[in-house]
């Protein structure tokens, strides 16, 4: 079973909607990170948080600890949001700094 | 705004032959790892590296596989004999501490035929 689920692995929305990407996670940690991979590959950091809220531009992150489970939203979207994001978290077991990533949700926004 | 940089963006290689996967972290940033992500599967980490030591390494990271920061800008991933099952995007990352956000870099697509 893996450490981080996401949901939904495939979503498509019209640009302007509201869209929401879930993450769920086993493990207990001591942060989350949401990400963007972009079809050229590259990764792009978007938020890391522990606990509550957190807003940038058009894009909020929200986590609960207590559910292990962590949502992404990006209001009025535009097709330049189409990309994958990845949620990806660290344990708090072990003093390790590493990430174990999700598998992912890909999103296209249709003009 | 500081990034942090790979070279090659792809690399070609025969199996059984060495590569090195370099990268220039952020400046001021301690902590530099590899992830590397196959294609089609998610990204899986590799090594963290720090004051010129691994801090962590991942099973995947196996005697095939070396890190090293040669001077004060580069870390470097080789890998001494690649095999088929390498082939894989790896990217590599940094952060300033122990549990602070991670930057990536654009990744080194590596083909090995």
């Amino acid at each position: 079973k893996n450490e981080v689920e996401q949901s939904p692995q495939n979503l498509t929305a019209q640009e302007g909607e509201f869209i929401t990407i879930n993450c769920s996670y086993s493990v207990g940690i001591s942060a989350l990170h949401w990400l963007q991979q972009h079809p050229g590959g590259g990764i792009v950091s978007l938020f890391m948080l522990s606990s509550g809220k957190k807003k940038h531009g058009r894009l909020i992150a929200t986590i609960n600890i207590q559910e292990k489970h962590s949502s992404l939203h990006i209001t009025a979207s535009h097709p330049r949001d189409s990309a994958v994001y990845i949620c990806a978290v660290r344990s708090i077991y072990g003093a390790t700094n590493k990430l174990i990533f999700g598998t992912g949700t890909l999103l296209a926004v249709q003009p | 705004e500081p990034e942090v940089t790979q070279t090659p963006s792809h690399q070609v290689t025969q199996m059984g032959q060495e590569v090195i996967l370099r990268c220039v972290p952020i400046s001021n940033h301690l902590y530099f790892y590899w992830y590397r992500q196959i294609l089609g599967q998610k990204v899986e980490f590799l090594v963290s590296f720090y004051n010129n030591e691994i801090s962590e390494k991942s099973e995947i990271f196996d005697d095939q596989f070396s890190v090293e920061r040669p001077d004060g800008s580069n870390f470097t991933l080789k890998i001494r004999s690649t095999k088929l099952e390498d082939s894989a995007m790896y990217f590599c990352a940094s952060s300033v501490e122990k549990g602070n956000e991670q930057f990536f870099g654009p990744g080194t697509r590596l083909t090995v035929l």
